[in-house]
């Protein structure tokens, strides 16, 4: 299985709602990302857990929460988002191999709507 | 400071023609990673070829081919024979291994291949 799988694919949600991303793989990976992208623009690194503990919080806004249950599973959980919070979400993981096996396997994204 | 560049925004061609994408990586660390990856229009970023700096060794795997120049921080991507299924943007990622397996992405190239 080497499939990252994110939930839902798409979500509409307004500003003040609260909703929550889902990134699972099964690839024994000790590495996982959430990465935003903009239309027609490169992704963007938002956070990195390393064996299941943040290592790499890009300045992100709090009204973006990330966690990570154990180490097959990623959340972004999301409250009073703002139009300009639209994207596609991305979650990555990798083996954080110093070796040459290093790489990310990305999902498809999930295409946040704020209303 | 890190600055990876992709000077060619979009592409043309027609099918069977080859192409070359362009990409220049310019950093002062001297252990380093490059990526290639595409993102059809699906969404999903797909890992297609990985150099370490230290290896200048041009390869070939099938349709795609690269070659890495250290001198001159370029890192160029060639697809022989373009079908129409390679149709979607490249993008061109430095990973900082320091930083926790850090993906850059470039600013991408769109590719179309047109029948």
């Amino acid at each position: 299985d080497t499939e990252v799988t994110q939930t839902p694919k798409h979500l509409v949600m307004g500003m003040t709602n609260k909703k929550s991303l889902k990134c699972e793989q099964h690839m024994g990976h000790r590495a996982m990302y959430w990465y935003k992208q903009k239309a027609k623009k490169p992704p963007e690194l938002m956070f990195v857990y390393s064996y299941e503990k943040l290592s790499i919080n890009e300045s992100v806004p709090s009204r973006f929460s990330p966690e990570c249950p154990n180490s097959s599973l990623l959340n972004l959980h999301l409250h009073a988002l703002q139009p300009e919070d639209s994207a596609l979400y991305l979650c990555a993981s990798s083996q954080l191999d110093r070796g040459n096996n290093e790489k990310l396997f990305f999902g498809s994204g999930t295409q946040l709507s704020v209303l | 400071a890190q600055k990876v560049t992709q000077a060619q925004t979009e592409i043309s061609v027609v099918e069977k023609e080859d192409v070359t994408l362009d990409c220049v990586y310019e950093t002062r660390d001297t252990t380093y990673y490059l990526f290639w990856y595409k993102q059809p229009p699906s969404g999903e970023l797909v890992f297609l070829i990985r150099r370490n700096s230290f290896d200048e060794q041009n390869e070939i795997s099938g349709r795609y081919s690269w070659n890495f120049q250290k001198s001159t921080s370029s890192f160029n991507f060639t697809i022989t024979a373009s079908q129409v299924v390679d149709s979607a943007v490249y993008f061109c990622a430095p990973m900082i291994y320091n930083q926790g397996g850090k993906l850059i992405f470039g600013q991408g190239t769109e590719l179309s291949v047109k029948p």
